[in-house]
């Protein structure tokens, strides 16, 4: 059963850069997209970006600038990385997996979660 | 202010049927049929519950359905029960720019 389990800093000072690392077990990175998605206490969910296996990205337009994410097929592993954050950064990180079945991949919808990490910006 | 406009909360009583609307634009739900909808419980990552509109990922009850009209998507719940008392969000593809949004949220409360 593949499970997906993020990593990283639960705490990062305001205008220092964020890292998380998701590590993908139980199946292979490849042929998937694999997205970032947020979400702050008590708010929605916020799609951050996605990186393909061969390392292909898309970003939210709204984060595009501070944002970069990574794949290392070899160690089963995909990251982030969030710039210059803010108290607005502050959130719950999911890591997620694009939904695909039957031999057929459904892109934008996302079927397998992580169970999230909270990083929050402060001083 | 999240990109597509859901009710902040709906409830029903057991057995009845709800509907969840989320309401975007013709730029998001209005042009893709590339709807989907997640039922979150508390401390739990989302589920996905319909893809493309109206399709439900296996294992998915068929009390659930989506559907679409226009600029708004609609999630239908038959037969409520206790246990689909959760957070529900809407989600589109908005097109190679923006690319994914999603609806502020509706908490649905089992009366």
């Amino acid at each position: 059963q593949v499970q997906l389990q993020e990593s990283g800093p639960g705490l990062v000072k305001p205008s220092e850069t964020l890292s998380l690392t998701c590590t993908v077990s139980g199946g292979s990175i490849n042929s998937y997209y694999w997205s970032w998605i947020r979400q702050p206490a008590g708010k929605g969910l916020e799609w951050i970006g996605r990186i393909y296996a061969s390392g292909l990205t898309n970003y939210n337009p709204s984060l595009k600038s501070r944002v970069s994410m990574s794949i290392d097929a070899s160690t089963n592993q995909f990251s982030l990385k969030l710039t210059s954050v803010t108290a607005a950064d502050t959130a719950l990180y999911y890591c997620a997996r694009e939904y695909c079945s039957g031999g057929r991949c459904y892109f934008w919808y996302f079927d397998l979660w992580g169970r999230g990490t909270l990083v929050t910006v402060s001083s | 202010q999240s990109a597509l406009t859901q009710p902040a909360s709906v409830s029903g009583s057991p057995g009845q049927s709800i509907t969840i609307s989320c309401t975007g634009t013709s730029s998001d739900i209005g042009n893709y049929n590339l709807v989907s909808w997640y039922q979150q419980l508390p401390g739990i990552a989302p589920k996905l519950m319909i893809f493309e509109v109206n399709k439900r990922p296996s294992g998915v009850s068929i009390r659930f359905s989506g559907s679409k009209s226009g600029n708004t998507a609609s999630l239908t719940i038959s037969g409520l029960q206790a246990e689909d008392e959760a957070d529900y969000y809407c989600c589109s593809f908005a097109g190679s720019s923006t690319y994914v949004v999603f609806g502020g949220g509706t908490k649905l409360t089992v009366l």
